[in-house]
């Protein structure tokens, strides 16, 4: 079973570009989180989708960040414009099922790093 | 809200020493707790886990035992290698969304040989 793959695995650009991350989780999974660690804090948690659908975009730092996940299988993170702040490595995670401490299984993380 | 205070590091053992690394944790519910760890240049992998109080997690000759009187979940091991040289992560998540987990600072353990 293939696991959860995320892209670029590093990206490096210029404050005030644009920055497209993507996460393919493991197939079947309808749950996908993002989470980010910056300066290397705490992971923390940006928000959770079902299927296509928005659970809990509660974490999402701003507007400047879009995540979507058309037809409920990738999802991508897109922050526009960037600012240094954005920093750090982003997770996604996937799992079956919300409830009864259900095993997140998490991707190798994208880092970014915001000039 | 929820919070997970983890013991700082970094953390420098020899081979063969004992570990432990400290976390206490702050929940309205009644949480699951979970150590993570970080393999250089790999993703986070759940390394044990525990869903009621007096549980004990273990895996790979680590073990966590969650105790709800000192809302605590430190993470031991007898004997460490320098194959376990990561960053560990304590996390919780309420039962009602497992996936929306709180997490410490993590602590980057380096074993020598």
């Amino acid at each position: 079973e293939a696991g959860v793959t995320q892209f670029p695995s590093h990206s490096v650009i210029e404050k005030g570009q644009t920055v497209t991350l993507r996460c393919d989780p493991i197939s079947g999974h309808d749950n996908l989180y993002w989470y980010r660690r910056v300066m290397g804090k705490e992971i923390k948690f940006l928000l959770h989708f079902v299927k296509e659908s928005k659970q809990d975009e509660s974490g999402m730092p701003n507007n400047r960040f879009l995540a979507e996940r058309t037809g409920g299988t990738y999802s991508t993170l897109k922050v526009q414009p960037a600012e240094l702040e954005d920093s750090g490595v982003y997770f996604c995670a996937s799992s079956q099922s919300q409830i009864r401490a259900n095993v997140l299984t998490f991707g190798a993380g994208s880092r970014l790093t915001v000039l | 809200g929820d919070s997970v205070t983890q013991m700082e590091g970094p953390v420098t053992l020899s081979e063969e020493a004992c570990l432990t690394i400290n976390c206490t944790y702050t929940a309205t519910g009644y949480p699951s707790l979970f150590w993570y760890v970080q393999y250089p240049g790999e993703g986070l992998q759940l390394l044990l886990k525990a869903t009621k109080a007096d549980d004990k997690g273990s895996n790979k000759g680590f073990e966590a035992t969650y105790r709800k009187e000192t809302t605590s979940f430190h993470l031991e091991k007898g004997s460490v290698q320098v194959s376990d040289s990561a960053v560990y992560f304590c996390a919780l998540s309420e039962r009602t969304n497992a996936g929306k987990s709180t997490f410490g600072d993590g602590t980057t353990l380096t074993v020598k040989p």
